[in-house]
């Protein structure tokens, strides 16, 4: 596609609930990126992908956050037995490659946690 | 520690006249910025970015300048309209040179 698209744009879970964010990076971009956006917050880095492979997994809020990237292109980052804190807007960004790269955002997902 | 700061949480102005945004951030060591647009509902949208080896960069209708010596940037946006309300972010590399820190936003409401 011509950008950066995710999945859903809106999710509405009960606390407790595992939940799967989906993104799909632009093509041909071998970085990707997760940030996560509270109401009327900036922008919190959560874990980039170069390839298939996250150098860095430190930016993850707990251990019940996870993410993963197969074949270079679709990312998913799952939330284990989410919790009200959770919800947010989950955004994924790609660029060309890490490092000095401009990322573009795709539109985000909007977590609700009740 | 890294972070990077916006002057003022809200700005407005009418349409037709410029608007200029701040930001201030924290890392000496910072070579490339970036400003982020970022309309209600939408993901933020890329503007303009500098480095460090400039202190000007003009595109359309808009101007970033970059104060190295008081760890400053600014983004100022020429005739505004009525689109450009937003909420506008600036960002900078992380010390490993791959995340992006992002200040919290100004709001840029243009009246007609």
């Amino acid at each position: 596609g011509a950008g950066v698209s995710q999945s859903p744009s809106n999710k509405v879970t009960e606390k407790g609930k595992d939940v799967e964010l989906r993104c799909d990076p632009i093509s041909g971009h071998t970085a990707l990126y997760w940030y996560r956006q509270s109401l009327g917050q900036g922008l919190e880095f959560l874990i980039y992908f170069q390839g298939n492979s996250a150098p860095d997994k430190s930016g993850l809020p707990s251990d019940r956050f996870s993410a993963e990237r197969t074949g270079g292109s679709v990312s998913t980052l799952t939330i284990q037995r989410t919790q009200q804190e959770d919800s947010a807007v989950y955004l994924c960004a790609s660029s060309l490659q890490a490092g000095g790269e401009t990322q573009y955002f795709g539109p985000g997902t909007r977590l609700l946690v009740l | 520690g890294e972070s990077v700061g916006l002057h003022l949480p809200t700005l407005s102005v009418q349409e037709g006249d410029n608007s200029i945004i701040n930001c201030a951030y924290s890392n000496s060591a910072s070579d490339y910025f970036i400003w982020y647009k970022q309309e209600s509902g939408k993901g933020p949208q890329f503007i303009i970015d500098i480095r460090s080896n400039m202190d000007k960069r003009q595109g359309q209708r808009v101007t970033v300048l970059l104060n190295k010596t008081v760890k400053h940037l600014s983004l100022q946006i020429a005739a505004t309209q009525p689109g450009d309300s937003a909420v506008y972010f600036c960002a900078e590399w992380d010390r490993a040179g791959t995340a992006l820190i992002f200040g919290k936003g100004t709001t840029l409401s243009v009246s007609s």
